[in-house]
């Protein structure tokens, strides 16, 4: 089975500050991808990056960041200098090399960013 | 490019009225298609999934079911619609290959009264 935790339900902040947001998995598979999307307030789901298992290079993209780590079956997403549009909620999600298509999602962590 | 339709936005029905939620999407073909519910804003389960047209997987029971008459379209339907059926209610699309992305439409809000 696979399961995706999120530990930190709600994160507030002030604009400018930094915000690590965490995500463990567990899975049996030796193949695997990992997924973070955001949830603005209108809904939509947006896809934010992918990471495969056999890549544990980090990724930078403007002031996001993404820490992929094997070892502590652990994939951060860090927002640097944080913005009040970056208010959302954010989702990390697993899918199985072998599980055909089916994504398993964390509970999500609620991000505030106050002016 | 590709896009994923979804309508309606907002839905307020009756308790045991009936359901049709309708997807669509654009741009590719044979694409893999999903219902998610949402409820309370967290939390994303997958009702069903599809690989292909007629071919429709269930991962939860309940009083939904889902059709994908035509390859790039897929329904979400209910015979009598129960107060536990509000929610949010996504669909998305991605490539058949495991290290593709979901895509997700704009959902619809659904409310039972």
């Amino acid at each position: 089975a696979q399961k995706v935790t999120q530990a930190q339900t709600e994160i507030s902040v002030v604009e400018k500050e930094d915000v690590t947001l965490d995500c463990v998995y567990e899975t049996r598979d030796t193949t695997y991808y990992l997924f973070w999307y955001k949830q603005p307030p209108s809904g939509e789901l947006v896809f934010l990056i992918r990471r495969n298992s056999f890549d544990e290079q980090n990724e930078i993209s403007g002031r996001y960041s993404w820490n992929f780590q094997k070892s502590t079956s652990s994939f951060n997403f860090t927002i640097t200098a944080s913005q009040v549009v970056d208010s959302a909620v954010y989702f990390c999600a697993l899918r199985g090399g072998t599980s055909y298509g089916k994504l398993t999602f964390g509970q999500g962590t609620i991000l505030t960013v106050h002016p | 490019s590709q896009t994923i339709h979804q309508w309606p936005a907002t839905l307020v029905q009756p308790v045991g009225s009936p359901l049709s939620l309708e997807c669509t999407v654009e741009g590719t073909s044979n694409p893999n298609l999903y219902w998610y519910r949402q409820a309370a804003g967290r939390g994303l389960q997958l009702l069903f999934y599809s690989v292909g047209i007629g071919q429709i997987s269930s991962e939860v029971p309940q009083n939904l079911s889902a059709s994908r008459p035509q390859d790039r379209q897929f329904i979400l339907s209910s015979k009598k619609l129960l107060l536990s059926d509000s929610g949010f209610y996504l669909c998305a699309w991605s490539a058949g290959v495991a290290y593709q992305p979901q895509h997700f439409g704009d959902g619809t809000r659904l409310s039972i009264l």
